[in-house]
């Protein structure tokens, strides 16, 4: 079964400058997609950017951007430029290609921006 | 709105009542997904449905729970004699077609369940 991994259950960053929010992922499949969803306290779940595996180059989507290292099963996402509205969590999720359409989510990470 | 529609946005049951959740998907969507989400805990996948059809009901809990999605109406995810176990989000998500390579779900506001 996949399975994804969020290690860091909490991280802070100065409002203007850069984080990076790890995920790692585990499965025997060599095509998939790769998502971070952003929950702010309205408990909304709001796409910020996918990636498929099969692609090489990194997903970017203005501030946010990912670092796909398909051989490590890790895809990190760049928040740079971090704004006060970017504080919510963060949850990496990997949905399979075919098959299954259900999404496996890791357990999130809290995103605290500082002014 | 155009988006996914969960209705209500907080419940509240005593322990033995039942439970039902709504969900309109967007416009032009026909596939359905419901996620539960504990508290700190990330969503996990409880169900896929179209249309008048169960496809992927392997993340349900073997007993009190059902799901449905009519041929006309909201897709209802049904717990009868809720535990406060069950106290949790429930988040729907919907797609423009299943089985087809990346297509995004997209979420609803989800419903808070409270059980005293």
């Amino acid at each position: 079964a996949q399975t994804v991994t969020q290690s860091q259950p909490e991280m802070s960053v100065q409002e203007a400058e850069t984080v990076t929010l790890s995920c790692t992922y585990d499965t025997s499949e060599s095509d998939y997609y790769l998502f971070w969803y952003k929950q702010p306290p309205s408990r909304q779940m709001i796409l910020v950017i996918r990636q498929e595996a099969y692609k090489q180059q990194n997903a970017t989507e203005n501030r946010f951007s990912v670092n796909f290292q398909k051989a490590a099963k890790s895809f990190s996402l760049k928040i740079s430029d971090s704004q006060l509205g970017d504080a919510a969590m963060y949850f990496c999720a990997y949905k399979t290609q075919g098959g299954s359409e259900k999404l496996v989510f890791g357990k999130g990470m809290k995103l605290t921006v500082n002014p | 709105n155009a988006g996914v529609m969960q209705n209500p946005r907080h419940l509240v049951r005593r322990r033995g009542q039942e439970a039902r959740l709504r969900c309109s998907p967007m416009k032009g969507h026909s596939h359905v997904y419901w996620y539960r989400q504990l508290p700190e805990e990330g969503l996990k996948f409880m169900v896929y449905l179209q249309k008048e059809n169960i496809i992927d009901e392997s993340g349900m809990p073997k007993e009190r729970f059902s799901a449905e999605f009519p041929k006309e109406g909201p897709s209802i995810l049904r717990i009868q004699q809720v535990v406060r176990g069950d106290s949790a989000a429930y988040f729907c998500a919907s797609s423009k077609q299943g089985g087809i390579d990346n297509q995004p779900q997209h979420f609803g506001d989800g419903t808070r369940l409270s059980i005293l």
